[in-house]
């Protein structure tokens, strides 16, 4: 079935570097694919999302790009800030099951002043 | 964004009893609403697809004697978890969806005592 596999954590970063979590996938057809991020004791949050081959979702100063060729969906910040410290969920949407979301075993950063 | 509510957003309850779990979408109808289980540190994994007045898909491994989801209304679902048990104790987090995309309520820290 659909999978999502993305980089163990945690990740350690001091401010102002810069941030990949890889993230690759395994699906039939033409998944969506997404990032959510959850803070301490709260839910998840939408942070980017991307639809189809070669689409770039960004927001934030977060972006991603979805490449067919390469399976893969990840994660980017030129910059990252101690509030950004949070964990990091890729997930999917199998094609044609709208809504329905796989997820990835979640990647947690932590920022250092 | 749209906006799903979620209640409560903790619990805490004796071993045995069973507790029950609100999802609402307060400003769209949704047509499939979605149940997720997440243990400390691991990532979400979905326990069952619910559509509005039918019964619910429920993933392998689940049990759906005692996790019993209605959808009676398309902005309403319901998690009964029953005859609770500290094995049961998780963040169960619900999504509505009415389209390709699905909106997230707050999670619901369970805790059995």
């Amino acid at each position: 079935g659909d999978s999502v596999t993305q980089m163990e954590g945690p990740v350690t970063l001091s401010e102002e570097a810069f941030l990949t979590i890889n993230c690759t996938y395994t699906a039939t057809g033409y998944p969506s694919l997404f990032w959510y991020v959850q803070y301490p004791g709260e839910g998840l949050q939408l942070l980017l999302k991307a639809t189809k081959a070669d689409d770039k979702g960004s927001n934030k100063g977060f972006e991603a790009t979805y490449r067919k060729e390469t399976t893969s969906f990840h994660l980017e910040k030129g910059s990252v800030q101690v509030s950004d410290s949070a964990v990091y969920f890729c997930a999917l949407t199998p094609y044609n099951q709208g809504g329905k979301l796989i997820f990835g075993q979640g990647t947690e950063l932590s920022v250092k002043p | 964004g749209a906006v799903v509510s979620q209640h409560p957003s903790w619990v805490i309850c004796k071993s045995g009893t069973s507790v029950k779990i609100e999802c609402r979408s307060l400003d769209f109808q949704a047509t499939t609403m979605f149940w997720y289980r997440q243990f400390p540190k691991q990532s979400l994994m979905l326990m069952a697809t619910s559509n509005e007045g039918s019964k619910a898909t429920y993933e392998q491994g689940v049990e759906k004697d005692k996790f019993l989801i209605n959808h009676a209304s398309l902005t309403l679902s319901t998690l009964t978890v029953t005859s609770a048990h500290p094995e049961d104790s998780s963040f169960y987090i619900c999504s509505a969806s009415g389209s390709l995309w699905a909106f997230f309520g707050q999670g619901t820290r369970l805790t059995v005592v």
